[in-house]
């Protein structure tokens, strides 16, 4: 069965600071991976997606299956990083079914 | 472009009653998929139709029904609502069941 497991409920950083949100999943077979975000009083929208290889707001993130982590990164947080992130996968069997973690509320103090 | 609007916003129901929540889809987007949020959670995929027909199917009981018209709007039914089924439920609509999925605001349903 498909699973995500985001292990921080709550990450807070300063301004400036590197912020690393972490991503692991199991899944057995080609996954696709999605980094999807929630800011305050706003819908869930995607954020970023593995085989797009994209650059969104200065996030990055890369799929390592030997590890099967897909862990969220930015260089220099700010403030209007605030937001709640959740990790998602998708694909084979499954397709077009999103199996979601249970998000990391991101905080940038000024 | 018109992105995905979901009615009500608010509900409150009393156990054992049924429920219809109404999701518009994206302009261009023919695959619906719907998904409830407990309070802490992350969404889980309750369904997904595809060109009118189901498509997929989370681990829910079959008292989770739903129905997707021709213009692709799309219905959730839940009967015999317990009180574990209040949550946001959120809709989310994409291009021929692929990839990136746009999500509506959500329904809050409150089960009493």
């Amino acid at each position: 069965a498909q699973r995500v497991t985001q292990p921080e409920k709550l990450l807070s950083v300063f301004k400036g600071a590197p912020v690393e949100l972490k991503c692991n999943y199991s899944y057995s077979g080609s996954p696709e991976l999605f980094w999807y975000v929630q800011y305050s009083r706003q819908r869930l929208q995607l954020l970023l997606r593995h085989i797009s290889r994209e650059s969104i707001k200065g996030f990055t993130a890369d799929l390592n299956k030997g590890e099967t982590s897909f862990h969220l990164k930015k260089p220099f947080a700010q403030e209007e990083d605030s937001a709640m992130y959740y990790c998602a996968v998708a694909g084979g069997t499954s397709y077009g079914k999103l199996t979601f973690g249970q998000g990391t509320i991101l905080t940038v103090h000024p | 472009e018109t992105g995905v609007t979901q009615s009500p916003t608010h509900l409150i129901k009393t156990r054992g009653q049924q429920v219809t929540l109404r999701c518009s889809s994206q302009s261009g987007h023919n695959t619906v998929s719907w998904y409830q949020q407990a309070l802490g959670q992350g969404p889980q995929f309750i369904f997904q139709y595809y060109r009118e027909e189901e498509n997929g199917r989370g681990n829910f009981p079959p008292r989770f029904s739903g129905l997707q018209f021709p213009n692709y709007s799309s219905e959730l039914n839940v009967n015999a609502l317990e009180l574990d089924d209040s949550a946001l439920y959120l809709c989310a609509s994409s291009r021929e069941g692929l990839g990136e999925q746009y999500f509506g605001p959500g329904t809050r349903l409150t089960v009493t």
